[in-house]
């Protein structure tokens, strides 16, 4: 089974400022990595996959880079919205498919 | 537009069984495989099972192999999941999830709560 850990498990950051969040595989999983965002009480929403890949209405201030074991999300400029829990999911072998444990995004 | 929506959560004891479904519309459901990911309070997200779009191909996370069972209706639009000799440890927010290439999850619906304690 493939560990997904995402770094740091909580980020203060100010509105408009950019965040950076990690995520290492413990073995590669290619460019086969999603990216999810949660907010309190709903179910998670699509933002990124194959890495770098923008889902349908995601916004440009988010991007994602990286292959092999280390991946990051961007978010260029946060908005008021963006604060909320970011989970990375590798889909590169499976079953199963695995998550990051989470980074949550707070308001500095 | 899109829509999961699930049903059948609720409190159950130690040791019982629940089945939730997952009515979906927006889409033509028989063409996707279909998950189940379960989230604990105030933890991530785990991935529980999986199913081709026929039918076919169920996989199951270890920790549920031998106790829950996932299928769909295809002539219905609705998946399922059969839970069974639950414990304390399935005790979480069971959400569907449509996947966009078998892979990752594309939509998701709200969710369901499932509470095993006595």
């Amino acid at each position: 089974e493939i560990v997904m850990t995402q770094s740091p498990a909580t980020l203060s950051v100010s509105p408009g400022e950019r965040a950076t969040l990690s995520c290492r595989a413990s073995q590669s999983v290619s460019s086969n990595l999603a990216w999810y965002q949660q907010k309190p009480g709903q179910a998670p929403r699509l933002l990124i996959y194959g890495a770098s890949t923008r889902a349908t209405g995601i916004p440009a201030r988010f991007s994602g880079s990286g292959s092999g074991t280390e991946f990051t999300l961007t978010i260029s400029s946060l908005q008021s919205e963006d604060f909320a829990v970011y989970f990375c999911q590798q889909y590169n072998n499976w079953p199963p498919f695995t998550f990051g444990g989470g980074t949550k995004v707070e308001i500095k | 537009e899109v829509q999961l929506v699930e049903s059948g959560g609720g409190l159950v004891q130690p040791g019982g069984s629940l089945r939730l479904s997952c009515a979906a519309s927006g889409f033509t459901f028989s063409s996707y495989a279909m998950n189940w990911v379960r989230q604990a309070p105030g933890k991530g997200l785990e991935w529980v099972s999986s199913i081709g779009g026929r039918g076919n191909s169920p996989y199951y996370a270890d920790s549920v192999k031998g106790r829950f069972t996932i299928s769909r209706d295809n002539s219905n639009n609705t998946l399922y999941l059969q839970m069974n000799s639950l414990r304390a440890d399935d005790t979480a927010v069971y959400f569907c999830a449509k996947a966009r290439s078998a892979e990752f999850f594309d939509y998701w619906g709200q969710g369901a709560l499932v509470t095993v304690s006595s």
